[in-house]
């Protein structure tokens, strides 16, 4: 089946320790996205790339990590510099068009939760 | 920063009842889309409507859109248990990447 998945579904740190969320997807997409949800509120977007090896910083990049080597990979490391990293993490993709009427609809992966304990 | 804000942040009806929510933005958009979210999961794109449209509809889902007001709105008529969810406007600015709103929190009781 064609889609996102994102792995662990649940995951733990501890104190001072990096841990990175993996997102994968099979639908050929150019473009993907790393987004936090905290509990009742909207999504804040982290990171964001539309080709292999190459992302840009979203709106809440400080203490998170990404890289892009592959088309369908889109690794984030939540670092310790992150203070407050427990949420609910989602992974999306699109497909990348230009012009004025893209429309980029967003496919979401089911996302991750992160706890620190 | 948040680009879109839902309106309210919780409803709550019975089956059969229509329900409305609104989405208000702050900067020109190319178009707005509308999501939802099932509780721990991750979100599922409803509809799209472009700068250059005033209504959409999809099933039992009609939006509008006034760009003079910088608003829409999203409503689900003859509403399902089923259809318990949060509902999330998104708006595409050209930044590449959507910008989405807090949530409307939707109940529907049997």
């Amino acid at each position: 089946d064609g889609g996102i998945t994102q792995s662990p579904k649940y995951l733990f740190r501890k104190e001072g320790q990096n841990v990175t969320l993996s997102c994968e997807q099979n639908l050929n997409h150019d473009a993907m996205y790393w987004y936090r949800q905290d509990p009742g509120q909207g999504l804040r977007l982290i990171y964001y790339s539309q080709i292999v090896n190459d992302f840009q910083k979203g709106d809440i990049a400080e203490g998170y990590s990404v890289s892009r080597e592959k088309k369908e990979s889109f690794p984030l490391t939540v670092t310790s510099a992150q203070k407050n990293p427990t949420a609910f993490y989602l992974c999306a993709s699109s497909i990348e068009e230009s012009g004025f009427y893209s429309g980029n609809t967003i496919y979401f992966g089911e996302g991750s939760w992160l706890t620190v304990v | 920063s948040q680009q879109g804000e839902e309106d309210p942040q919780a409803l709550s009806i019975q089956e059969g009842e229509n329900a409305t929510m609104n989405c208000s933005y702050k900067t020109s958009i190319n178009n707005l889309q509308w999501y939802r979210q099932n509780s721990g999961r991750g979100l599922v794109h409803l509809i799209l409507i472009r700068s250059n449209e005033r209504e959409k509809h999809s099933g039992r889902l009609r939006v509008t859109l006034d760009t003079s007001k910088k608003s829409s709105s999203l409503l689900i008529t003859a509403s399902r248990a089923a259809d318990t969810a949060s509902y999330f406007c998104a708006t595409d600015t050209g930044r590449r990447a959507l910008t989405f709103g807090s949530g409307t929190r939707l109940q529907v009781q049997p």
